[in-house]
């Protein structure tokens, strides 16, 4: 069974700190992404990365940055949280375009900044 | 520009059927997803077409038409732990992301 762990279940910040938010995959996957989940809005692309030192913007990336420095994982980072950026974050992976398409999502860390 | 829509809630009865419709328009194509999710959790993989037609699988049921840019999920003898969200995604032509609709909020009532 493919496992996507999110490493924060459920976090509390206030305004301005530096969030990490971190997701390991544990299937070879070379894709990764970070999606926020809000009410009315369903799952928009934050970032995603096809390799190892890749990435690309998804739908709405101002105020993150990502890291992946191990195929494995993949690290999102808002470099000074505001309360607008109080959601749920799924991370998500899966292989290549050739090795089929069903993406699989870590359990979700719900982020509350004050 | 890229835009999926699907109806925000339906509701159904325990033994019933309910039809979930998901109507897409993306810069390419290459498949359509459909995913459950319950409140609270990640959601969960359900069907995948890429061909036009129905593929099925136990209770639930997957149609794509792709000149009609339409999908729908079929869900059979409704059980109350059906109980969910049901996300529609597409890939678009040559890339590995997904775009979700907004999700299809259904509530099954005894």
């Amino acid at each position: 069974d493919v496992k996507v762990t999110q490493s924060s279940r459920y976090l509390v910040k206030r305004t301005g700190e530096k969030v990490f938010l971190e997701c390991v995959q544990d299937m070879d996957h070379e894709n990764m992404f970070w999606y926020r989940q809000d009410p009315g809005l369903g799952l928009r692309l934050i970032y995603f990365s096809y390799d190892v030192k890749m990435k690309e913007k998804g739908d709405i990336p101002e105020g993150y940055s990502v890291s992946r420095e191990k195929k494995e994982r993949f690290s999102l980072i808002l470099e000074s949280a505001s309360t607008n950026q109080t959601s749920m974050y799924l991370c998500a992976s899966k292989a290549g375009l050739s090795s089929g398409n069903t993406i699989y999502f870590g359990e979700g860390s719900w982020l509350t900044v004050v | 520009g890229q835009n999926i829509d699907q109806p925000t809630e339906m509701t159904a009865t325990e033994g019933a059927i309910v039809q979930i419709n998901c109507t897409y328009q993306t810069s390419g194509f290459n498949g359509l997803f459909w995913y459950q999710q319950h409140a609270g959790e990640a959601p969960t993989f359900l069907s995948y077409n890429v061909l036009d037609g129905l593929e099925e699988k136990g209770r639930f049921s997957s149609f794509l038409s792709r000149s009609k840019g339409y999908s729908y999920l079929l869900l059979k003898e409704l059980q109350m732990k059906d109980s969910a969200s049901y996300l529609c995604a597409v890939s678009g032509y040559n890339t590995d992301k997904l775009i979700f609709g907004t999700g299809t909020r259904l509530q099954v009532f005894p």
